[in-house]
């Protein structure tokens, strides 16, 4: 079966970074984008963007553009999303999520939290 | 961006009863629609995409209908598993949007 397994929860200081990783298992890993989502409470659900899982290629909501950073190693088929100069309102979960268009499966979502 | 506005915002209903929820995109999506079902703690859940095609495993209690800039997603015969927060996603432009959701209680 279609699993996406994301990485544990993050405790980040302001202006650190964090990588998260999502492991897809139970398809062909190439054979479907990766796509990144945050949910916060206010704000609700966001779209980050996706990576091609074969060539690497990537596209950005542009509110997203200089803060996450997607990649992919296809040998272990897993996607990861870097989060860079973390601030509070970087503080959400977040899931990856196997793109059609719309998302089919979704990892459990990986909580980051930005403290000081 | 396309705006995806979702009514109402929350919603008491009983059991058995026949409930909708309302999303209006901010221009034509072409049917482009999709619905989630997000229980507390859980990831989202697929529900129906294409604006009316039910996604696989999903009772056919559920139902989505709509076209251009207005689609709706109804719940036959509400049982106790379906409290839950509902999404809409517009999926015909970038970035893709989402409705702000519906929370969906038990009366």
């Amino acid at each position: 079966q279609v699993q996406l397994q994301q990485s544990g929860a993050e405790l980040a200081k302001p202006g650190s970074s964090v990588k998260i990783s999502c492991k897809a298992s139970g398809y062909t890993f190439t054979s479907y984008y990766i796509s990144w989502i945050k949910q916060t409470t206010g704000q609700g659900l966001e779209y980050i963007g996706y990576i091609n899982t074969g060539s690497g290629g990537t596209n950005y909501n542009e509110k997203f553009k200089g803060k996450a950073t997607l990649t992919v190693d296809k040998s272990s088929s897993t996607a990861f999303m870097q989060l860079s100069s973390l601030t509070p309102d970087d503080s959400a979960v977040y899931y990856c999520a196997r793109r059609v268009h719309w998302f089919a499966y979704w990892g459990q979502g990986t909580l980051v939290t930005v403290s000081s | 961006d396309i705006q995806m506005t979702q009514s109402p915002a929350s919603l008491s209903a009983s059991l058995g009863e026949t409930v909708t929820i309302e999303c209006r995109a901010s221009e034509d999506i072409y049917s482009n629609l999709a619905w989630y079902q997000q229980k507390p703690g859980n990831s989202p859940q697929l529900l129906i995409y294409d604006a009316n095609s039910l996604a696989d495993g999903v009772p056919s209690r559920f139902s989505g209908s709509g076209s251009g800039t207005q689609y709706s997603l109804k719940i036959n015969s509400l049982q106790s598993e379906d409290v839950a927060s509902y999404f809409c996603q517009q999926y015909n432009n970038y970035p893709y949007t989402f409705g702000a959701g519906t929370k969906l209680e038990l009366k």
